[in-house]
């Protein structure tokens, strides 16, 4: 059974800091998805992953996959209020992104 | 413009009665996906169908029934069996390739009376 585990589960940190989020998964995949909710929204997405080593980036988010670690990365940097969010990387193993593995989330706060 | 609608925001369920969500796409994707989340958690799966006339069950899918006679329409029925309907219910599609995020709809909140 596929499992994905993020961490920290909540992070408050100051605006102008550098911070990163942390997604393991526990079987083979090359492909992961992150995501953004708002409290009471939608999921927005975020990053495609698709390949070893991939790297995207969007403002001050910075996402990466290491496939043989079974590892991504959300960095965030210089934080500013507006990525106040949870944020949730998502894993799929079955190449046509059928059967997504969810993550439980990291809350992050942005503090002034 | 494209995308995904639900319907409704807000569903409230009596004991002992069937419910039904709906989902609309008019983005031209084969793959739709009913998800469920509760509070402080991630999203389970529920149903998903690749394409119409044909669907399959996802991790939590007892309690619920779905059909896929339209591509644009994916409509999930929450079932007098599910014990613990409450939770905030997504809609989702996709090409049906991994190359493209899953994009989701705006939600329904569904609580029990």
């Amino acid at each position: 059974e596929l499992k994905v585990e993020q961490n920290p589960l909540f992070l408050s940190m100051q605006e102008g800091k550098n911070y990163t989020i942390y997604c393991n998964y526990s079987t083979t995949s090359d492909r992961l998805y992150w995501y953004r909710q708002d409290p009471g929204k939608s999921l927005e997405s975020l990053f495609v992953l698709l390949s070893n080593g991939a790297v995207k980036q969007e403002g001050r988010l910075m996402a990466s996959l290491d496939t043989k670690a079974r590892l991504s990365t959300l960095h965030i940097t210089a934080a500013v209020h507006d990525l106040s969010a949870t944020y949730f990387c998502a894993v799929d193993k079955t190449g046509t992104a059928s059967k997504l593995t969810f993550g439980t989330g990291t809350r992050l706060q942005v503090t002034l | 413009d494209g995308g995904i609608t639900q319907s409704p925001k807000y569903l409230f369920r009596k004991e002992g009665q069937n419910v039904t969500l709906s989902c609309e796409q008019n983005l031209n994707h084969d793959a739709m996906y009913w998800y469920r989340q509760d509070p402080g958690q991630g999203l389970r799966l529920i149903y998903y169908s690749q394409i119409v006339n044909d669907f399959q069950k996802g991790d939590i899918a007892e309690g619920y029934s779905v059909s896929r006679e339209k591509k644009e329409s994916f409509p999930l029925t929450v079932t007098s069996a599910q014990k613990n309907p409450t939770a905030f219910y997504l809609c989702a599609s996709s090409p049906g390739t991994a190359r493209y995020s899953v994009l989701f709809g705006s939600g329904t909140q569904l609580s029990v009376l």
